[in-house]
């Protein structure tokens, strides 16, 4: 079982729709990191959030990590289609060191 | 240009070869990683070093092994390649050692394929 569940796995939508992807555990995480990776390219931070509660924005991206920093959330608003790419999120266990990756969310913007 | 730069990007070669991939970055970050990643895109960490010490070591086959000359170089090298050895492998590096929370830098991955 892995220890994050991103929901969900594949999501496509047109120009200008806003999307969210889920990251969920049961475990307590000290820092949430999401990444994006694009095809032939290894993944990409975009942001770590720490504090539960925390709400980062990156333009027209909003990050949310749960106040009991078990789970966090991407929003994409209007997206575009250079918005498309692999997704993934990323966590360190409160009791761990090491940074285990949910399996993604492929999201596709069509024009 | 400051990076995690790892070669070779593709490595086609036959089963029961040795092969390795090298890895080096020039960010001044302590620790270095290998991640494997599926074909279903699933990242997994299989090492790590900080300042050339192992710290991480999953559980993965003893044909894989990886060498840290230095801080800023990790290389893993692979024996008796079996098939199912095909997948994407990246290399990352962080700043803050054994506490990951400043996230990571990965290079652009070698698509290992064996035949």
């Amino acid at each position: 079982t892995q220890l994050l569940e991103q929901s969900p796995q594949f999501l496509s939508i047109q120009e200008g729709e806003n999307l969210t992807v889920y990251c969920n555990s049961s475990s307590v995480f000290s820092s949430l990191q999401w990444y994006r990776q694009e095809p032939g390219e290894g993944p990409v931070l975009l942001v770590t959030v720490v504090t539960g509660g925390e709400v980062k924005k990156l333009k027209r991206l909003t990050f949310q990590f749960g106040d009991a920093r078990k789970d966090s959330s991407l929003h994409i608003t209007a997206a575009q289609p250079g918005d498309t790419g692999l997704y993934l999120c990323a966590g360190v266990p409160s009791n761990d060191y090491k940074l285990s990756f949910g399996a993604g969310t492929t999201v596709t913007v069509r024009a | 240009d400051t990076a995690v730069s790892q070669t070779p990007k593709y490595l086609v070669t036959q089963m029961g070869n040795d092969k390795s991939i090298k890895c080096e970055q020039n960010l001044g970050h302590d620790t270095m990683y290998w991640y494997k990643q599926d074909s279903k895109k699933f990242l997994k960490i299989m090492f790590s070093y900080n300042n050339k010490e192992l710290i991480i070591n999953e559980t993965v086959p003893n044909r894989f092994s990886p060498k840290s000359p230095d801080k800023a170089h990790l290389n893993l090298h692979i024996n008796s390649l079996e098939l199912g050895d095909s997948a994407v492998y990246f290399c990352a590096s962080s700043q803050d050692g054994r506490y990951s929370n400043y996230g990571y830098t990965f290079g652009s991955g070698t698509r290992l394929t064996v035949v």
